[in-house]
C-alpha cells in the first residue's frame, strides 16, 4: 500500500525566506501526489499536484513542488515566506487506476511557523 | 458557491452519549469520506461511500457508524463505545473514481467532557 512520510513536524522559517517542506513517498505504481494546506481550525485545501507530465507543478500562493522518481520525493517550496504562509501542510499520495475509491493516503503533517 | 457543509463547528458530548455530525455537499459528488485528525498523525480515515446506500470502513471504523441515504449527505455518529472521540472531524468528497482530488469541509471539534 501507498505511504507517505513528511520530513519535520515543525519548520520555522524568517519572512522572507525560503521555505522547504519535505515529503517521501511509497507507491507500487507511479502515483499522484498532493500538498493540501490547512490554517487553525479550517479544512484541508488544495496548494497544487502532479498527476502525470511536467514534473515542475505550480499551485497557488507561490508554492511549487517537484515530483522526482529516482529520489520517491516530492517536495514543496516557495523562494520567500510571508506570514500568511503559517499553517499546517499535509503530502497525499493515491494510486491511480485503482478500482477501489479509497486510496489517498495523507502524511502527518508540517506546521509552518513564519518569524517576522 | 458550491461547497461541503459540516455542522455543529463545535460540539460538547458527555461520556457515554452518542452524537450525530452533519455532513451535506452541493457538488453533485459520488465519493464521501470522514476523516479523524489528531495533532501529529495527519488524517486517517473512519468511513467512506462511493455511491447511495453503500459505504465501507475505513482505517478506524470502531466506534463509529454512518449513512448514506442521500448523494448529498453523509452523517456520521460517534457512539458511545469510541473510547476516545475528543478530536476534529473533517468530511470530504470527490466526484467519482476518475477524479483524484478531495474536496474538504471546515471540520467539526467534538470534545468529551
Amino acid at each position: 500500500a501507498q505511504s507517505v512520510t513528511q520530513l519535520g513536524s515543525h519548520v520555522s522559517v524568517s519572512e522572507g525566506a525560503l521555505v522547504l517542506l519535505r515529503c517521501n513517498y511509497s507507491s507500487s505504481v507511479p502515483p499522484y501526489l498532493f500538498w493540501y494546506v490547512q490554517y487553525p481550525n479550517q479544512g484541508l485545501q488544495l496548494l497544487l499536484k502532479y498527476t502525470t507530465g511536467a514534473t515542475l507543478v505550480k499551485g497557488i500562493n507561490g508554492f511549487e513542488a517537484e515530483f522526482k522518481k529516482s529520489e520517491t520525493s516530492f517536495h514543496l517550496t516557495k523562494p520567500s515566506a510571508h506570514m500568511s504562509d503559517a499553517a499546517e501542510y499535509f503530502c497525499a499520495v493515491s494510486e491511480p487506476g485503482r478500482y477501489n475509491n479509497n486510496d489517498m493516503r495523507f502524511g502527518a503533517g508540517t506546521r509552518l511557523t513564519v518569524k517576522p | 458557491d458550491g461547497g461541503i457543509t459540516q455542522s455543529p463547528k463545535y460540539l460538547f458530548r458527555k461520556e457515554g452519549q452518542n452524537v450525530t455530525l452533519s455532513c451535506e455537499q452541493n457538488l453533485n459528488h459520488d465519493a464521501m469520506y470522514w476523516y479523524r485528525q489528531d495533532p501529529g498523525q495527519g488524517l486517517r480515515l473512519i468511513y467512506y461511500s462511493q455511491i447511495v446506500n453503500d459505504f465501507q470502513k475505513g482505517d478506524i471504523a470502531e466506534g463509529y457508524s454512518v449513512s448514506r441515504e442521500k448523494k448529498e449527505s453523509f452523517p456520521l455518529t460517534v457512539t458511545s463505545a469510541q473510547k476516545n472521540p475528543t478530536a476534529f472531524y473533517l468530511c470530504a468528497s470527490k466526484a467519482g473514481s476518475g477524479a483524484n482530488v478531495l474536496t474538504f469541509g471546515a471540520g467539526s471539534r467534538l470534545t468529551v467532557l
